[in-house]
């Protein structure tokens, strides 16, 4: 079963705009990872943000995690048609064996 | 380093037959996983190894899935018999470290179709 449910499942924005992503998961977690995934291709890790952290940033991408909420967000600002991918949320819970699970996706389109 | 390796790239084969995805890990990772990926199920854990051993393989479907990893820089994947429902994109990833402590390194997958 799918740990993390991503809202929307799809997007599509105008490129310069900012397009943010929703993942939300039902138990403890020890950390959460986004991964972006282009046509065709394996997944590539994008940012990990640990339980205790709030706000992680690297580059144009912003992560926040509310773990009261069991919910973290991906923000990425001034897109560019390049960021065309899907992008997926990845829980590792809590525990001795940190099971990692993927959640269904958003299919981002940017448009140029 | 090239990264994960997987081949073959694409398979078509029928449906009985056995099959055999292989995948070379990122030299000095510790961890490796397979995952299934498809439109209905999404992107699904079948089998984690650590140190060659197998940790978590309750995710393999059933008796015609089997996995190996004989040494650390191989692992194959086997199904047989084969049946359309296995039609899916296989991916192999490897780590440095356990499941869940740090990022995996995804191969490019092998596009699975059994007619």
């Amino acid at each position: 079963s799918q740990q993390g449910e991503e809202d929307p499942q799809a997007l599509s924005i105008q490129e310069g705009e900012n397009a943010t992503m929703n993942c939300s998961y039902k138990t403890s977690i020890n950390n959460l990872q986004w991964y972006r995934q282009n046509s065709g291709r394996g997944l590539v890790h994008l940012i990990l943000i640990r339980s205790n952290e709030r706000e992680k940033h690297s580059g144009r991408l912003r992560v926040t995690l509310d773990t009261s909420k069991k919910s973290s967000s991906l923000l990425i600002t001034a897109s560019r048609a390049a960021d065309t991918a899907s992008y997926f949320c990845a829980t590792a819970s809590a525990g001795g064996y940190q099971k990692v699970t993927f959640g269904t996706g958003t299919k981002l389109q940017v448009i140029p | 380093d090239a990264g994960v390796i997987q081949s073959p790239r694409h398979e078509v084969t029928e449906m009985g037959q056995e099959v055999t995805l292989r995948c070379k890990p990122i030299s000095g990772h510790n961890s490796l996983f397979w995952y299934r990926q498809t439109m209905m199920r999404g992107l699904e854990l079948l089998i984690y190894f650590n140190n060659n051993v197998p940790i978590d393989d309750s995710g393999m479907p059933e008796d015609r899935f089997s996995a190996k990893m004989p040494n650390a820089s191989f692992s194959t994947l086997k199904i047989q018999p084969s049946e359309p429902r296995d039609s899916a994109v296989y991916f192999c990833a490897s780590s440095l470290g356990p499941a869940g402590v740090g990022e995996q390194f995804f191969g490019p997958g092998t596009r699975l179709t059994v007619l």
